[in-house]
């Protein structure tokens, strides 16, 4: 069955900093969903990809999804304290979603 | 736009015993879908519903089932708790059907099973 295998699973940066979480998928996927939870929080949705190789910014954060749409990743420009939370790909394939299982960021003032 | 709410927020059960946990989507959504999230296994979905029919399934023992009322609320039951199922039970909306729309997600109800 598909699956969706998300790196790295903790990252700890300085304020300032870059940070990039990684999504891999078994499978093809049709689409993939980035989400944002905040420390006793619920996810909060982010962005959608769906096309080979898109590209989606939003300020600070950079959205890709790999040609082959196997793979994805985020990437955040100079982090703020803000940021903290852990962020989670979820990755669709016909009727089937599959959620990586985060990768946790805190950022040290 | 009131967001998604869940009630109760927290639940304490001992095993054996049947849980029954609601969610109330977005005005206008008319899907509501159901995760469990622990830290060992994660976001998993559960399943959704949309106009009062169960459209997709996770896979989850039958223990765990749901359904829609005609308002779009929904309500999910576990039955027979076990310690395993003490999670966060996350519900989330959408206006259509289907995973590829921005989902919604309510704050959350705490299931700890003693």
């Amino acid at each position: 069955g598909q699956q969706v295998m998300q790196i790295p699973q903790y990252q700890h940066v300085q304020e300032g900093e870059d940070f990039t979480t990684y999504c891999n998928s078994s499978t093809t996927l049709s689409n993939i969903q980035w989400y944002k939870q905040r420390p006793g929080g619920h996810p909060v949705f982010l962005i959608q990809l769906v096309k080979s190789g898109e590209v989606k910014k939003q300020k600070r954060l950079t959205f890709q999804f790999g040609e082959a749409k196997k793979n994805s990743s985020l990437h955040i420009t100079a982090t703020q304290t803000t940021d903290v939370g852990t962020y989670f790909c979820a990755g669709i394939r016909n009727n089937d979603m599959r959620f990586g299982a985060g990768t946790r960021l805190t950022v040290k003032p | 736009k009131a967001g998604v709410t869940q009630t109760p927020r927290y639940l304490i059960k001992t095993r054996g015993q049947q849980v029954t946990l609601s969610c109330s989507p977005i005005s206008g959504h008319r899907s509501v879908s159901w995760y469990q999230q622990t830290p060992g296994q994660g976001l998993q979905f559960l399943f959704e519903y949309f106009s009062e029919t169960q459209r997709n399934k996770g896979n989850f023992p039958g223990r765990f089932s749901g359904r829609q009322f005609s308002n779009s609320r929904s309500e999910m039951n576990v039955s027979t708790l076990e310690l395993g199922d003490s999670a966060l039970y996350l519900c989330a909306s959408s206006l259509v059907t289907g995973p590829h729309n921005e989902q919604f997600f309510g704050p959350g109800t705490r299931l700890t099973v003693l």
